[in-house]
């Protein structure tokens, strides 16, 4: 089992510019999460599908930033146009319903840093 | 709503020390699990453990214990006989089904630094 995949693992863009995350989920998980984390904020989740259907979206921060999964194994976060307090580390993670555990395995985080 | 609090920010050991994470949690859900994940330096975020609501029957794994007490509302951690890879910042987190679906709600964690 590979694990939940983020790229990319590091990226530092200017102000202005679009910044798109990826992430592959654990094949057979029907949940997919979004969170970021930074010092001041901790750990707070963004948006989660159910089977590719975007869910819960309260807490994408504005409409600068969007979210897609076009399948089960694949999913974007996108910023647009990307500014300095976007600075983070961006998880994704997945889970599988059916095992009922409710635990949610997490990628290694995409850092992200706008100048 | 549902809230986890994490009152230590950051303790300090010597190795082979115990050290016990505080968390307390809120929420009107009698349904709910509780979990505490691990974030090394190399910042992955490792799951520890997941207790639900009806078992309130403490964990022993290894030098990790846990102790849940539902009356507190608390589910504290205790590292036995700490050791330096135990170095982290370890995050207590809540899932209350009812009131919040699936989001994984996370306290501010707690940073513990083991020296040798």
């Amino acid at each position: 089992d590979a694990g939940v995949i983020q790229s990319p693992r590091h990226e530092v863009t200017e102000m202005g510019q679009e910044v798109t995350l990826r992430c592959k989920p654990i094949s057979g998980h029907d949940y997919l999460f979004w969170y970021r984390q930074t010092m001041m904020r901790g750990l707070e989740l963004l948006i989660y599908f159910n089977n590719n259907v975007p869910i819960d979206d309260s807490g994408m921060p504005e409409d600068r930033f969007s979210a897609k999964m076009p399948n089960a194994s694949f999913s974007t976060l996108k910023i647009q146009p990307s500014e300095p307090r976007d600075s983070a580390v961006y998880f994704c993670a997945s889970r599988k319903q059916a095992s009922g555990a409710n635990v949610l395995t997490f990628g290694a985080g995409s850092r992200l840093t706008v100048l | 709503a549902q809230k986890v609090t994490q009152a230590q920010t950051e303790i300090s050991v010597v190795e082979k020390e115990d050290v016990t994470l505080d968390c307390v949690y809120e929420t009107r859900d009698t349904t709910y699990y509780l979990f505490w994940y691990k974030q090394p330096p190399s910042g992955e975020l490792v799951f520890l453990i997941r207790r639900n609501s009806f078992d309130e029957q403490n964990e022993i794994s290894g030098r990790y214990s846990w102790n849940f007490q539902k009356s507190t509302s608390s589910f504290n951690f205790t590292i036995t006989a700490s050791q330096v890879v135990d170095s982290a910042v370890y995050f207590c987190a809540l899932i209350a089904i009812k009131a919040a679906g699936n989001k994984l709600t996370f306290g501010g964690g707690t940073r513990v630094l083991v020296k040798p």
